[in-house]
């Protein structure tokens, strides 16, 4: 079975900062695709960023990147020019590439918050 | 276009009592799932239909039962609650797009508590 860990809790940045949220998993899969996504304080959660396995550059979505590392299974989300608005629960998750639906293994989230 | 959503936002229950949660999408998207978020272990799928008529079992099944109602809803119900199901349940949709997408819409959650 496929896990997903994030081993912050917690993290803090400044505002204008890079902050960098890691995230490992385990799967003995070659094809799947990864995500970073949003909670803030109301709940509702947010895809950040997607990943898919069999491509080997990393991921941006303006201030958002990812640093992939498939050998590694390493897929860090980093945030620059950190923003108030960035402050939220941020969750890894895995979805593997084969079968029908959406179906995501999530890690147990980072708390990052953002300081003025 | 209000997305999912779901109905109670709030409940409090007590051991043993029944209630079912309400979700309801209008994107039209044909998989639909139930998730729920305890402290220090983000989100365990419960139940997800892939399309209307069909359901399966997540990674917490038991003590829960789903109904698929039409393309639209798709209801949690907790035939008798136990303090272990107090949580926050999260429903969300999808729809593939082109071979795969991963991309979850979720609604604003509801808060069980159950005494």
């Amino acid at each position: 079975a496929q896990t997903v860990t994030q081993s912050q809790p917690e993290m803090s940045v400044q505002e204008a900062e890079t902050v960098t949220l890691s995230c490992t998993y385990d799967t003995s899969e070659s094809d799947y695709y990864l995500f970073w996504y949003k909670q803030p304080p109301s709940r509702q959660m947010i895809l950040v960023i997607r990943q898919e396995a069999y491509k080997q550059q990393n991921a941006t979505e303006n201030r958002f990147s990812v640093n992939f590392q498939k050998a590694a299974k390493s897929f860090s989300l980093k945030i620059s020019d950190s923003q108030l608005g960035d402050a939220a629960m941020y969750f890894c998750a895995y979805r593997s590439a084969v079968g029908n639906t959406d179906k995501l293994i999530f890690g147990t989230g980072t708390r990052l918050q953002v300081f003025p | 276009n209000a997305g999912v959503t779901q109905t109670p936002k709030f409940q409090v229950l007590k051991t043993g009592q029944s209630m079912t949660l309400q979700c309801a999408q209008d994107m039209n998207h044909n998989s639909m799932y139930w998730y729920r978020q305890d402290p220090g272990m983000g989100l365990r799928l419960i139940y997800y239909s892939a399309s209307e008529g069909t359901t399966d079992k997540g990674e917490v099944p038991n003590g829960y039962n789903v109904s698929r109602l039409n393309k639209r809803e798709f209801s949690l119900r907790l035939e008798s609650a136990a303090p272990s199901q107090t949580s926050v349940y999260f429903c969300a949709s999808s729809e593939l797009r082109g071979r795969f997408t991963g991309e979850l819409f979720f609604g604003e959650g509801s808060r069980l508590t159950v005494l």
